[in-house]
């Protein structure tokens, strides 16, 4: 049972480009959140996707965005980059709509680079 | 609001020592959920342990352990006889809704 991958792996972009990146859950799993961790930091939340909507958002401006397709994969979408958005981006999936008692399992999440 | 403190940034031990992680964490909610993960080099959050504030009651998974203190908002971790596989960052973390706020993390190094 594959777990929660991410791709891509590494990125690299140019301040002011737009990036995709994408996370397909663990087998099971219908709700997908986005952290952002800088380096040295905790993780933290961005927003979660429970049913193709946007659910919770946290603290980041709406250059991020994010999707969530039938099949329960997702995507986050960030505009305008900026050389603060480099940051190991993590996915984590839940089940049964990620009521607070369930552990989240995460990705090896995708490190992006702002130059 | 939520907060979750790490107070410690980095632990180092030999081999077979115990290491101990604190956590201390705010909260207006009377129910909530409390977590912690580890992150090795390979960047994945691992789950390690969860406990609900309806229980108190201190366990102990392998060499794993936690001690749950409502009345000082305190959930710390210990790991008994450390190994080099240990080495990671430890991060500690309280659900809102199916949000985690996580602590800065803890790096422990341990050392044959």
């Amino acid at each position: 049972d594959a777990g929660v991958t991410q791709s891509p792996t590494h990125l690299i972009k140019t301040r002011g480009q737009q990036v995709t990146l994408r996370c397909s859950p663990k087998s099971g799993h219908d709700t997908v959140s986005w952290y952002q961790q800088a380096l040295g930091q905790g993780p933290q939340f961005i927003f979660q996707y429970y049913e193709e909507e946007e659910r919770q958002r946290g603290n980041f401006p709406d250059r991020f965005s994010g999707h969530q397709f039938p099949n329960y994969s997702s995507e986050l979408n960030v505009n305008a980059l900026l050389l603060g958005d480099s940051a190991l981006y993590l996915c984590a999936s839940s089940p049964a709509g990620g009521t607070m008692n369930t552990e989240a399992f995460f990705g090896q999440g995708t490190r992006l680079t702002v130059v | 609001a939520q907060k979750v403190t790490q107070a410690q940034t980095e632990i180092s031990v030999v081999e077979k020592e115990d290491v101990t992680l604190d956590c201390v964490y705010e909260t207006r909610d009377t129910t909530y959920y409390l977590f912690w993960y580890k992150q090795p080099p390979s960047g994945e959050l691992v789950f390690l342990i969860r406990r609900n504030s309806f229980d108190e009651q201190n366990e102990i998974s392998g060499r794993y352990s936690w001690n749950f203190q409502k009345s000082t908002s305190s959930f710390n971790f210990t790991i008994t006889a450390s190994q080099v596989v240990d080495s990671a960052v430890y991060f500690c973390a309280l659900s809102d809704g199916g949000k985690f706020q996580f602590g800065a993390g803890t790096q422990v190094v341990v050392t044959p």
